[in-house]
């Protein structure tokens, strides 16, 4: 059974710092995986989708790396600003599969 | 519409009642699922709809909840006998087909305390 772990669970940072949020999952037999965004008492958004033959995707200040085989993904967050501050959860889709996995989240705070 | 649209944004009942949570996906998304999140917890699937028929219902916890798409758009989720412990956001997305294709898109949520 798959299982999608984030670590830290919380984490607060003064403004500008460049921080990396982690995600790890026990099957490596994903199709692809996801970053989302979800502000307090709001939906998720979608920030980065990579698939499982890709190693990495850029937008703007995040960039988002996956490393299939160690079941391991990071998202990087550059340059960081009180904005940023919210929960990040990532999700994996598995092969032959429409049911996203999610992990716990990382509650971020970007301190001004 | 412009995006995931869902209500109640925020329902508040007593246990044993009956409760109906709606999603209006937008216009034109075939595929439409419907996630469970607890406090402090990454959403969990509860059931996924391809056009009218639910393709897998698999996440629904137990029989107290069904949910329907009648139309292959809005889709209705539907709690009997509610409890306690059924007291959480029900997150409902949609994407232009199958999840794989591209991103999910996702709604407010509906807030749902059982007294």
């Amino acid at each position: 059974k798959q299982e999608v772990t984030q670590i830290p669970a919380a984490l607060s940072v003064p403004e500008g710092e460049n921080l990396v949020l982690n995600c790890s999952f026990t099957d490596s037999a994903i199709y692809n995986l996801q970053w989302f965004r979800q502000d307090p008492g709001k939906g998720l958004t979608s920030l980065l989708l990579i698939q499982s033959s890709q190693r990495e995707q850029t937008s703007g200040r995040l960039n988002a790396s996956l490393d299939k085989s160690s079941g391991r993904s990071t998202l990087y967050i550059a340059a960081s600003q009180p904005g940023d501050s919210a929960t990040y959860l990532c999700a994996v889709l598995m092969d032959s599969s429409y049911k996203l996995i999610f992990g716990s989240g990382t509650r971020l705070l970007v301190r001004p | 519409g412009a995006g995931v649209s869902q209500t109640p944004s925020n329902k508040v009942t007593e246990k044993g009642k009956y409760v109906e949570l709606r999603c209006d996906p937008i216009s034109g998304h075939t595929a439409l699922y419907w996630y469970r999140q607890s406090l402090g917890q990454g959403p969990e699937f509860l059931i996924y709809f391809q056009g009218t028929g639910a393709a897998d219902d698999s996440g629904l916890p137990n029989d107290r909840f069904f949910a329907v798409r009648p139309e292959g758009s809005v889709s209705t989720l539907k709690i009997q006998r509610t409890e306690r412990g059924d007291s959480a956001v029900y997150l409902c997305a949609s994407s232009p087909d199958r999840v794989d294709t591209g991103e999910l898109f996702f709604g407010e949520g509906s807030r749902l305390t059982v007294l």
